[in-house]
């Protein structure tokens, strides 16, 4: 079984500029994720998709991030404008329902410089 | 006060030793407790999940749960090299979407 695939790994920007990363879950995985992981830190989730309508996204910073996940597979993550404090790896997720057994991807590294 | 609390380490142990991971947590909500392991620049994998209070054992690993303490742990036996990760606890209730994680202890094992 193919896991969740991730693009780019890596990405290294200046600030203030736009930046999409995109995610691909596992077959008939319902529930999609896409947590920021700080150096140091443990994941924090920013949104949750069910199939293809939002159920959480009470900590995306909306001025600046946006996500969609077109036909309830895949899905993008977008910032716009970045912000030094935007450094992180970007994690996707998926389950195939709620938030137990959830499996990551191997995360984008985004550098905001 | 954080939801999850969970020692940074640096943890260094030789190869063969017991190794006690662990978390605390404020929330009596949670019921659905994980244990992911995470290798430099690669995506978490579960390793353990245990619902509500208890035992758990898969292996070399084992994850107890104290909801009383509120209180996690997972135990490896006769760690090996291989077992050099981060190990990050998570955990959420019933019904709501959220997973909260830890910080993430650093593990080495020495051979």
């Amino acid at each position: 079984e193919a896991g969740v695939a991730q693009s780019p790994r890596y990405k290294i920007i200046e600030k203030r500029q736009s930046v999409a990363f995109w995610c691909n879950p596992i077959s008939g995985h319902a529930t999609l994720y896409w947590y920021q992981q700080i150096l140091g830190q443990g994941p924090k989730l920013l949104i949750q998709f069910q199939n293809n309508g939002v159920v959480d996204d009470s900590q995306l910073p909306k001025d600046r991030f946006s996500a969609e996940r077109l036909k309830g597979v895949d899905s993008t993550l977008k910032i716009q404008p970045a912000k030094l404090e935007d450094s992180a790896v970007y994690l996707c997720a998926s389950s195939p329902g709620g938030h137990r057994e959830q499996f990551f991807g191997p995360g984008t590294r985004l550098t905001v410089l | 006060q954080k939801e999850v609390e969970q020692d940074p380490g640096p943890l260094s142990v030789p190869e063969g030793a017991i190794v006690s991971l662990n978390c605390t947590y404020s929330n009596s909500a949670f019921q659905y407790f994980m244990w992911y392991r995470q290798y430099s620049r690669k995506g978490p994998e579960l390793l353990m999940y245990t619902y509500s209070s208890g035992n758990k054992e898969d292996g070399r690993f084992t994850a107890q749960v104290d909801k009383s303490s509120k209180y996690i742990s997972l135990f490896i036996r006769d760690s090996q090299p291989s077992d050099s990760a981060t190990y990050l606890c998570a955990m959420g209730q019933t019904g709501a979407n959220n997973l909260f994680f830890g910080t993430g202890t650093r593990l080495t094992v020495i051979p």
